[in-house]
């Protein structure tokens, strides 16, 4: 089966740089989505094929996936993107959707 | 602009089905782009995809699901819908639908959610 691994928590401080990364052995080939997920509310695209930001999508995130390893990266953070991050993987060829167990963002 | 809105009773009773509707309005159900699909939240497995249809009908499911999960589409209606036989104490969750777009295979927009307690 296809598993997503991503760090349970990340801290940092406001205006620093944050990166969550997003490792399986599928990655490779398969785009990977990104997820915000604020208390209380539904999940919201914030990244799509890796590194394309939706519209309204603020420029600080940004996306890259390399190897194995997918990231989403998060610079001159704010207070407002503290939230859980999800990221998400469509396996065209089973047409299998996994989710990573999601990351904790705390803005310090 | 699209919406999607679940709805349903909040509390099941172990061994019956879950039965939810996902209305959709601001947009075509019946699109060739896309697909609509099932993803559920319990705090013990964060995010699961449930399973996702084509307006026409055609299903595909989360193999671990595949066994209780049957999903169908209203295109007069304008809505989808899920059905989970036999559950558990573990099927309670949020459950949220989602449009999902066949060929970049990302979930937008999601619908606000909705709990689903399963309890006597």
């Amino acid at each position: 089966s296809y598993v997503l691994t991503q760090p349970p928590s990340v801290s940092v401080a406001p205006g620093k740089t944050a990166s969550i990364t997003c490792g399986g052995d599928n990655n490779e080939g398969n785009s990977v989505h990104w997820y915000q997920q604020k208390p209380g509310q539904a999940p919201l695209l914030v990244m799509y094929y890796d590194s394309d930001r939706p519209s309204g999508i603020p420029e600080r995130f940004s996306g890259s996936n390399s190897g194995n390893t997918a990231t989403l990266t998060i610079s001159r953070v704010e207070a407002g993107d503290e939230a859980d991050y999800y990221c998400q993987v469509w396996h065209r060829s089973s047409n299998h959707v996994v989710f990573g167990g999601g990351t904790k963002l705390t803005v310090l | 602009q699209l919406q999607l809105q679940e709805s349903g009773p909040g509390l099941v009773k172990p061994s019956e089905t879950l039965s939810l509707t996902c209305t959709v309005s601001g947009a075509s159900i019946t699109s060739s782009l896309y697909y609509w699909g099932w993803i559920r939240q319990s705090p013990a497995k964060g995010l699961e995809w449930i399973g996702s249809l084509f307006y026409t009908g055609t299903p595909f499911y989360n193999p671990s699901l595949k066994s209780r999960v049957t999903l169908t589409v209203d295109t007069s209606n304008s809505h989808f819908s899920l059905k989970l036989t036999s559950v558990t104490a573990a099927d309670t969750a949020v459950y949220y639908c989602a449009r999902f777009e066949l060929g970049i295979g990302r979930f937008d927009p999601w619908g606000q959610g909705t709990l689903v307690t399963v309890s006597s």
